[in-house]
């Protein structure tokens, strides 16, 4: 069972060069969702997809895209790499339709340099 | 605006000892709150939910409406338990259960 699927988990960038993070999911799950965590302030929700074609904002979306097309996959793209940029990032889905469960199951994570 | 505090970044205590994470929240509405933990080298897991008011690995936690608070407490801590733990919060319902607000983390550490 995959679960929460993200890819890289380690990337380097210089500024300016953009790149997708990819997040993947096999649990069926309505809701996906990216957080940036940084220390001393937990995870911030960047943007949040509630179904396919439906993407929102979270609390930091600056500088970040999205876009759901299907139920699985839900990509990060970062458009113009900043060294602010620099974190771990987490893909996020929860809710299935069929047992109403809330839980969120995160990604192992991507850890991302801007220099 | 909805908002989630954990005071201490820190905290030690020695094995066996009681241990209570503090979490207080600001949210117009009725909130779920939840408890995640991150352990070293593992990706972020949810410990328990205030809804379904059960005890895991001996952690416990009572959603205070009153006091806005969600306090995580076990009464005898374990090496297994150092770790860093989140408090989150999201709306009741509808599409809120896809936006959750996570507090800054506690790292904590039990002592041999």
């Amino acid at each position: 069972n995959a679960g929460v699927t993200q890819t890289p988990k380690f990337q380097v960038l210089k500024t300016g060069q953009s790149m997708t993070l990819q997040c993947a999911q096999d649990m069926n799950h309505e809701y996906m969702s990216w957080y940036r965590q940084d220390p001393g302030m937990g995870l911030r929700l960047i943007h949040y997809s509630v179904g396919a074609g439906i993407t929102d904002q979270g609390e930091v979306p600056n500088g970040y895209n999205v876009s759901r097309s299907t139920t699985e996959d839900f990509p990060l793209r970062l458009l113009s790499a900043a060294p602010s940029q620099t974190s771990v990032y987490f893909c996020a889905s929860s809710y299935s339709l069929r047992t109403g469960n809330t839980e969120a199951f995160f990604g192992q994570g991507t850890r991302l340099t801007v220099v | 605006a909805q908002r989630v505090t954990q005071p201490e970044k820190l905290l030690s205590v020695f094995k066996g000892a009681p241990v209570e994470l503090k979490c207080n929240y600001s949210y117009s509405g009725s909130p779920e709150l939840f408890w995640y933990v991150q352990y070293s080298r593992q990706r972020l897991q949810l410990l328990l939910r205030h809804i379904s008011r059960e005890s895991i690995k001996g952690f416990t936690a009572d959603l205070n409406k009153g006091e806005t608070s969600f306090h995580l407490k076990k009464p005898f801590a374990q090496e297994e338990d150092s770790a860093m733990y989140y408090c989150a919060l999201s709306g009741s319902g509808g599409t809120s259960y896809g936006k959750l607000t996570f507090g800054q983390g506690t790292i904590l550490t039990v002592h041999p």
